[in-house]
């Protein structure tokens, strides 16, 4: 396996567009991450997925944006009604039994 | 919960140069601490982690980090810069023994080598 992987890596989109983001873990972790960085911040958790349960959001997560893990093995999360604040790199990341995680490489979000 | 501080948002070194970031933490319960480094337009890459095992920790790149309780830091250390280091560095810390799994990261420290 080689790493964590995102894809599209770019997505430029209207405001009011939907968007649709997936990430592929690494196949024996069984956790895996959302996380969201905007232009000179730390990533910021949006959310965590144990297997297929969705166990924890963040309160950034508005009622816009949803996430999902179907069988416990990829994970898409889709932004509904893009606004221009929630252009960002989305960071998705996944941790089998150690400490640290394994990052992927990010879809960088425009909304114009 | 859980907040780290990393203290200066840029720091300016000379090519073989010591390197000194600082991170300080705040946990309510044991903590694991990490450092991860990030390259313009690329995910995070871990540089270290910090699991209780030993207070001075080893990682990738020639990079250290030493965990002081007592200081409530956990500061990255090189002892010599290469051009390769100029990146942005993040320090993150995690609840130890919780069911909590977040990482909670610090706002950065972009790190310049000058030749």
């Amino acid at each position: 396996d080689t790493g964590v992987s995102q894809n599209p890596r770019h997505k430029i989109t209207k405001r009011g567009q939907n968007v649709t983001f997936r990430c592929d873990p690494i196949s024996e972790h069984n956790r895996l991450y959302w996380y969201r960085q905007t232009l000179g911040q730390g990533p910021e958790f949006l959310t965590y997925f144990q297997n297929e349960a969705q166990l924890e959001k963040s309160r950034l997560l508005s009622d816009r944006f949803s996430a999902e893990r179907p069988k416990g093995s990829f994970s898409t999360l889709e932004i509904q009604r893009t606004e221009q604040g929630d252009s960002a790199m989305y960071l998705c990341a996944s941790s089998g039994s150690g400490y640290g995680y394994t990052f992927g490489s990010g879809t960088r979000l425009t909304v114009v | 919960a859980q907040s780290v501080t990393q203290l200066g948002s840029h720091v300016s070194v000379s090519e073989g140069a010591l390197v000194l970031l600082r991170c300080n933490y705040s946990s309510s319960v044991p903590p694991y601490l990490f450092w991860y480094v990030q390259y313009p337009n690329q995910g995070l890459q871990l540089l270290l982690k910090y699991t209780s095992a030993a207070t001075l920790v080893k990682g990738i790149n020639g990079f250290e980090a030493e965990f002081k309780k007592s200081e409530t830091s956990f500061h990255l250390t090189k002892p010599s810069a290469h051009m390769s280091d100029a990146a942005e560095y993040f320090c993150a810390v995690r609840a130890m023994n919780t069911g909590f799994q977040k990482l909670v990261f610090g706002t950065g420290t972009r790190l310049l080598v000058s030749p």
